[in-house]
């Protein structure tokens, strides 16, 4: 079984420029997760998606973070404008269906000059 | 917020058992205990979960106190793969994981 994929694996951008990330999360998995690593910290959820629809995005900044998952199955994480402290690893994760195990892929490291 | 503590970081020798040690004394009845670890440059990798009961899987061993305040993580045969960022999350169905900065586990030869 494929696991989730997530591109880029790296990215750099200047601070006030845009960036996506994408993720594919396992064939059939419904809620798909957004998390926001700092380094030397654990992941923090940024937003949380059951097939196409928001469960619960209360910790996206949502003044230049977005997310969409239109078709209730690969996602895109948007930041526009980046700041300095976004950067970090972005990480896309997936489970079977709402409070199931969750399932990571490797990650997306963000590096805002 | 994380509602566990763990030691910073912890040694293992090789071919020996590494046993992480959890403390959550405010977990609540319907909340699980969760293990996942994150090796460097990737994401975190779901090892085990359980209740009320011991678990053991293909990688790990799951040993939580009666009064279910703590629990241990078992690697019965550590190898240098085994090098780690440990995360014990206490959840219950449906809400947030929580994790917290967890236990650097290296692995000595």
């Amino acid at each position: 079984e494929a696991g989730v994929a997530q591109s880029p694996r790296y990215k750099i951008i200047e601070k006030r420029q845009s960036v996506a990330f994408w993720c594919n999360p396992i064939s059939g998995h419904a809620t798909l997760y957004w998390y926001q690593q700092i380094l030397g910290q654990g992941p923090k959820l940024l937003i949380q998606f059951q097939n196409n629809g928001v469960v619960d995005d209360s910790q996206l900044p949502k003044d230049r973070f977005s997310a969409e998952r239109l078709k209730g199955v690969d996602s895109t994480l948007k930041i526009q404008p980046a700041k300095l402290e976004d950067s970090a690893v972005y990480l896309c994760a997936s489970s079977p269906n709402f409070g199931d195990t969750q399932y990571f892929g490797p990650g997306t490291r963000l590096t805002v000059l | 917020d994380a509602k566990t503590t763990q030691p910073t970081s912890m040694d293992c020798a090789e071919g020996r058992a590494a046993n992480l040690p959890c403390n959550h004394s405010t977990i609540s009845g319907n909340e699980y205990v969760y293990w996942y670890r994150q090796i460097h440059s990737q994401g975190p990798q779901y090892i085990i979960h359980g209740l009320k009961n011991n678990e053991t899987n293909e990688m790990a061993s799951l040993i939580i106190t009666e009064d279910r305040k703590s629990s241990t993580l078992i690697l019965p045969h550590a190898t240098l793969r085994d090098t780690a960022v440990y995360y014990c999350i206490v959840r219950a169905t449906g809400n947030q994981f929580y994790f917290g900065t967890g236990t650097s586990l290296t692995v000595i030869p």
